[in-house]
């Protein structure tokens, strides 16, 4: 089955312990990407990827790292969550048409 | 970037009701795509529709790409079509950043 996987799903953390959540596709889709979801702003781009080892910005990067080292995986990391970076955390893989998103990651940092 | 502008904000409907949601586009896009995110925060490709009409059970989207819009009609709705409801599309130029509306909330009532 076609899909895109999140882990975890949910995390609670407490502020300035680095965390990693891992995203990966079975599409061998060439783009990958990060949004965030918070009430009133609806979703925004962190980062994407448009190929292996090739990542740039998106609208809200700040507090975000990425590594694009495989063409199916796609973490994302906090080295050092604040508790501004509480939100729900999408990946999302495309071909360059439709894009298709994982389950998605409820993080709350305290 | 582009604007993605979604219409009715919020939405409530009986059981059985039909509607009609909008999507409207500051400049040409492509990849247009609607969503349905359930009450669980997932979000549930609805359609990939960079322009013409699908139609997928009750469901149906219509998208005019020359006047940037699109419609997603909702028939015969039901309770589990709760839930929120967004388009989103890609700028005509490049790759580059889903751009995301606001959102429909709709309620459906038994």
């Amino acid at each position: 089955e076609a899909q895109v996987t999140q882990n975890p799903r949910y995390l609670i953390t407490v502020t300035g312990k680095k965390l990693t959540v891992t995203c990966s596709q079975n599409m061998n889709h060439e783009y990958m990407s990060w949004y965030r979801q918070d009430p009133g702003l609806g979703l925004r781009q962190i980062y994407y990827s448009m190929n292996v080892e090739v990542t740039d910005k998106g609208d809200v990067p700040e507090g975000y790292k990425v590594s694009r080292k495989e063409k199916r995986n796609f973490p994302l990391i906090l080295e050092s969550p604040s508790p501004n970076q509480t939100s729900l955390y999408f990946c999302a893989s495309s071909s360059g048409t439709e894009a298709f998103f994982g389950q998605g990651t409820r993080l709350t940092v305290v | 970037g582009i604007q993605v502008e979604q219409s009715p904000p919020d939405l409530i409907l009986q059981e059985g009701a039909n509607s009609t949601l909008r999507c409207n586009f500051s400049d040409s896009v492509n990849n247009l795509q609607w969503f349905h995110q359930n009450p669980w925060g997932q979000l549930i490709n609805l359609f990939y529709i960079p322009s013409g009409t699908k139609q997928n059970g009750r469901l149906s989207a219509t998208t005019v790409a020359t006047e940037r819009y699109s419609l997603l009609y909702i028939s015969s709705s039901q309770t589990t079509d709760s839930g929120v409801y967004f388009c989103a599309g890609r700028p005509t130029s490049g790759y580059s950043t889903l751009t995301f509306g606001k959102g429909t909330m709709l309620l459906v009532s038994p």
